[in-house]
């Protein structure tokens, strides 16, 4: 079966520009994860969709992240007006309520 | 003090030994996951236990709750063991992870 997905793998922007980075879950997962590592640093947090419920976007680091999830799909996460500490590689996981999480491969972003 | 914190930061260890890898955690967490980042980058969650002990081939993770410790062992060390070993708990109130700062796991042949 098809494991978490994430597009692209690679991204390549100016600073300044926006860029949209999306993740196809497990299919029938109903909690999805973005997190975020930054080159030689440890994993953190950004956003946690369970379901319909709001989602927990406590750990988004400025109002320039975003986040939407349609229903138990496919999720984007939208970097506005990026900047150079943006650059890391952002990870997308999927899972059933208190069970294991599932990672992506990840999206390098690279903000020049 | 953080979260989930994890001890050692780095190990090597000749091919065939027993690694043990520990991690701390705070008032609130209620689970444990213990994820494998390989060189390249991908990440495998390994366990995720609340109570008890739970085995996988050569691994072995233990949760001790009252002491709020957990541990990762990896029996028979193998090159193929290399990569960075992170303890991550998840909060009792919601389920996003606090992940450790990582242990980098090299085994030697």
């Amino acid at each position: 079966g098809a494991g978490v997905s994430q597009s692209p793998s690679n991204k390549v922007t100016e600073k300044g520009k926006d860029v949209e980075l999306r993740c196809d879950p497990i299919s029938g997962h109903t909690a999805l994860y973005w997190y975020r590592q930054r080159l030689g640093q440890g994993l953190e947090f950004l956003i946690y969709f369970q379901g319909n419920s709001a989602p927990d976007k406590s750990g988004l680091p400025s109002d320039r992240f975003s986040a939407e999830r349609t229903g138990e799909s496919v999720s984007t996460l939208t970097i506005q007006r990026t900047q150079q500490e943006d650059s890391a590689v952002y990870l997308c996981a999927s899972g059933r309520q208190q069970e294991t999480q599932y990672f992506g491969p990840g999206t390098r972003l690279l903000v020049l | 003090k953080n979260e989930v914190e994890q001890s050692p930061q780095n190990l090597t260890a000749q091919e065939g030994e027993f690694i043990t890898i520990n991690c701390s955690y705070s008032v609130g967490i209620s689970a444990l996951h213990w994820l494998q980042q390989h060189p390249g980058g991908g990440i495998v969650s390994l366990f995720m236990l609340s109570s008890g002990k739970k085995k996988h081939g050569r691994l072995i993770a233990t949760i001790n709750i009252q002491e709020k410790h957990s541990s990762l062992h990896i029996t028979a060390s193998h090159p193929r063991d290399s990569a960075v070993y992170i303890c991550a708990g998840i909060k009792a109130a919601g389920n996003k992870l606090t992940f450790g700062g990582g242990t980098r796991v090299l085994v030697k042949p």
